[in-house]
């Protein structure tokens, strides 16, 4: 069966440090992947998505990247915070073709200070 | 452009009482549907979904939603809710031609009153 695992759970970081949130999917080839922010009180926001090692696309321009360096692994980085990154993000991923569902990982909350 | 609407950010319901949590959406071609539920902390736990078929889908934990074209609605519904059922409920919208994209509501939190 298919898993994801998403990490760190739950981070502190002063503004201007870097950042870096891990997820990986087992059990599927050639996911669709993705990373959502979810602040305070709002929904859901599409960060990035990718269909393939090395494809990102970006919904949102901000402070924020992402990278694919493998099939299976994506990485949501920031060289610099700022203090509106805090927020509940939130890695998924889905199959490539037919009907899709959207599986999320357990999130990492980010505190900006 | 593709939207979706949940017009209640709060609901409390006492527990056995019947609930609805309404969804409208808009979108240019036919849309995959879906109900998330998320626990404080938690991640997205699927519901259930409309893909095609049948207008009155089944989900997990007792849920149903009913898929109305002409109102472009997709209310998710359960006759008798139970403690365990307090959290915030995620209606979703995904392009059948665009499989890429899925766009959500922005929740109703759910309180439900001993």
């Amino acid at each position: 069966s298919q898993t994801i695992h998403q990490w760190p759970a739950t981070l502190v970081q002063p503004v201007g440090s870097p950042l870096s949130l891990e997820c990986t999917v087992e059990g599927t080839s050639n996911p669709n992947l993705y990373w959502y922010r979810q602040a305070a009180g709002r929904g859901l926001q599409l960060l990035f998505y990718s269909v393939g090692i090395g494809q990102i696309s970006s919904e949102v321009p901000q402070n924020l990247s992402a990278s694919r360096p493998q099939d299976r692994q994506f990485i949501l980085s920031s060289k610099k915070l700022l203090l509106s990154d805090s927020g509940f993000y939130l890695c998924a991923w889905s199959v490539t073709s037919g009907a899709n569902v959207l599986t999320f990982g357990a999130g990492s909350r980010l505190t900006v200070l | 452009a593709q939207s979706v609407t949940q017009p209640d950010i709060h609901i409390t319901v006492s527990e056995g009482a019947s609930l609805e949590l309404r969804c409208n959406y808009s979108y240019g071609a036919t849309p995959y549907l879906f109900w998330y539920v998320q626990s404080p902390g938690q991640g997205l736990q699927l519901l259930l979904k409309y893909f095609s078929g049948d207008t009155l889908v089944q989900g997990i934990k007792g849920f149903e939603a009913e898929f109305k074209r002409s109102q472009s609605s997709f209310n998710l519904r359960k006759p008798s809710v139970h403690w365990s059922d307090a959290a915030e409920y995620f209606c979703a919208v995904g392009a059948v031609y665009n499989f890429n994209k899925f766009y959500f509501g922005s929740g109703t939190k759910l309180n439900v009153k001993p």
